[in-house]
């Protein structure tokens, strides 16, 4: 089956930069996801990129696409305490498949 | 806004125990998903159902059965609990078509089978 791998934990400091990064095999992948859960909470999609795109931006989001590589990064500026969450990669052709989800801790 | 409402939150089994999980959304979507979340695997697709009337197998179905009630509806049972199905279920649903193909959650249901 395809897999979509990701690190499981990201420790930084309260006002540094986040970069969560993700790997997926399905080439044919039309849609890239990133969602964030809270603890006790489902999930809830932060942001999603097409496929033909290279780059996204979203306030202090920024989504990074190498289709080459297939590898997929999410990058927080100025990353906050209310942004401790784990955050799931995720990719869409006929049906979604997530990765493992990474638990992102930050410091004060 | 509901969106996707799941019930029970919490529930505790005894092995060999039957109960069903029920899921509705108020979104007028035409997919819905019944997902397993374990520590360190992500999400796993049980089942999923494409529209009212359809269900599908997806990764991990083995110990489970679901139905569609109407389109609003989607409901997981376990005929005959184990252990090995001590998890938090999660119940999605998306618009099918055009668009991103989001999906959106409900809170959760943490099940502990004994």
């Amino acid at each position: 089956g395809e897999d979509v791998e990701q690190s499981l934990f990201l420790s930084v400091r309260e006002g540094d930069s986040s970069v969560i990064n993700c790997t997926y095999t399905d080439s044919s992948s039309t849609y890239l996801y990133w969602y964030k859960q809270e603890p006790g909470a489902g999930l809830q999609l932060l942001t999603y990129i097409f496929s033909n795109m290279d780059m996204k931006q979203d306030q202090r989001l920024t989504v990074l696409l190498n289709k080459k590589d297939k590898h997929l990064s999410l990058r927080i500026a100025d990353t906050q305490t209310g942004d401790s969450a784990i955050y799931f990669c995720a990719e869409k052709e006929s049906d979604m498949r997530f990765g493992a989800g990474t638990r992102l801790t930050v410091k004060p | 806004n509901a969106g996707v409402t799941q019930t029970p939150k919490f529930q505790v089994l005894k092995t060999g125990q039957s109960m069903t999980l029920q899921c509705a959304q108020d979104m007028n979507h035409n997919s819905m998903y019944w997902y397993r979340q374990d520590p360190g695997m992500g999400l796993r697709l049980i089942y999923y159902s494409a529209s009212e009337g359809t269900t599908d197998k997806g990764e991990v179905p083995n110990g489970y059965n679901v139905s569609r009630l109407n389109k609003r509806e989607f409901s997981l049972r376990l005929e005959s609990a184990a252990p090995s199905q001590t998890s938090v279920y999660f119940c999605a649903s998306s618009r099918t078509g055009e668009g991103s193909g989001e999906l959106f959650f409900g809170e959760g249901s943490r099940l502990t089978v004994l």
